[in-house]
């Protein structure tokens, strides 16, 4: 199984700041990379796919980067709305796995 | 409008089973695998099951170790988890998902609905 790892566990962030996610796979899923936002209450929603496609819909201020073992989600600018629960997936391998979460929280 | 809607959830003793209905509208289901993840309360995600458009191909997370059985009635435009030999552990809110045509990440998302395992 595919463990995937994301730090930090809680990040504190101002509204306009530039916040970087990382996420870590224990061996190589390519660009089968998903992340996804979950706001208390909601089910997730899709903000990237392949690494670094946005979903229909997200805001240009959401990008995913990286290959491999290596992957990053950046917020250019957060918003008000943006506070949330941030997962990434894997779905190169079966069985697909999901990192533990970042809570991007207000500082 | 897409929409996917869970039920099905409840309270069931230790033992016992469940079964989780998914109903789909406003896309084309037959084309699409679907998903079933589970969050734990106050926990993150965690993914349980997938079938393929025709369902002929099944894929289960390792720990359910056969006790859960994913299907789908294309016709019917529905997704089911018959879920046996509940433990205290399956508590959780139960999440049915499209993935993306061609590749398994999860583009679509229901509402959810909550099973609880309790004596």
């Amino acid at each position: 199984e595919i463990v995937m790892t994301q730090s930090p566990a809680t990040l504190s962030v101002s509204p306009g700041e530039r916040v970087t996610l990382s996420c870590r796979a224990s061996q190589s899923v390519s660009s089968n990379l998903a992340w996804y936002q979950q706001k208390p209450g909601q089910a997730p929603s899709l903000l990237i796919y392949g690494a670094s496609t946005r979903a229909t819909s997200i805001p240009a201020r959401f990008s995913g980067s990286g290959s491999r073992t290596e992957f990053t989600l950046t917020i250019s600018s957060l918003q008000s709305e943006d506070f949330a629960v941030y997962y990434c997936q894997q779905y190169n391998n079966w069985p697909l796995t999901f990192g533990g979460g970042t809570k991007v929280e207000i500082k | 409008q897409v929409h996917l809607v869970e039920s099905g959830g409840g309270l069931v003793k230790p033992g016992g089973s469940l079964r989780l209905s998914c109903a789909a509208s406003g896309f084309s289901f037959g084309d699409y695998y679907m998903d079933w993840i589970r969050q734990a309360p106050g926990k993150g995600l965690e993914w349980v099951s997938s079938i393929s458009n025709s369902g002929g191909s099944l894929n289960y997370a390792d720990s359910l170790k056969g006790r859960f059985t994913v299907s789908r009635d294309n016709a019917k435009n529905s997704l089911f988890l018959q879920m046996n030999s509940l433990r205290a552990e399956d508590t959780a809110v139960y999440y049915c998902a499209r993935a993306g045509l061609g590749h398994n990440s999860f583009h679509l998302w229901g509402q959810g609905t909550v099973v609880t395992v309790s004596s």
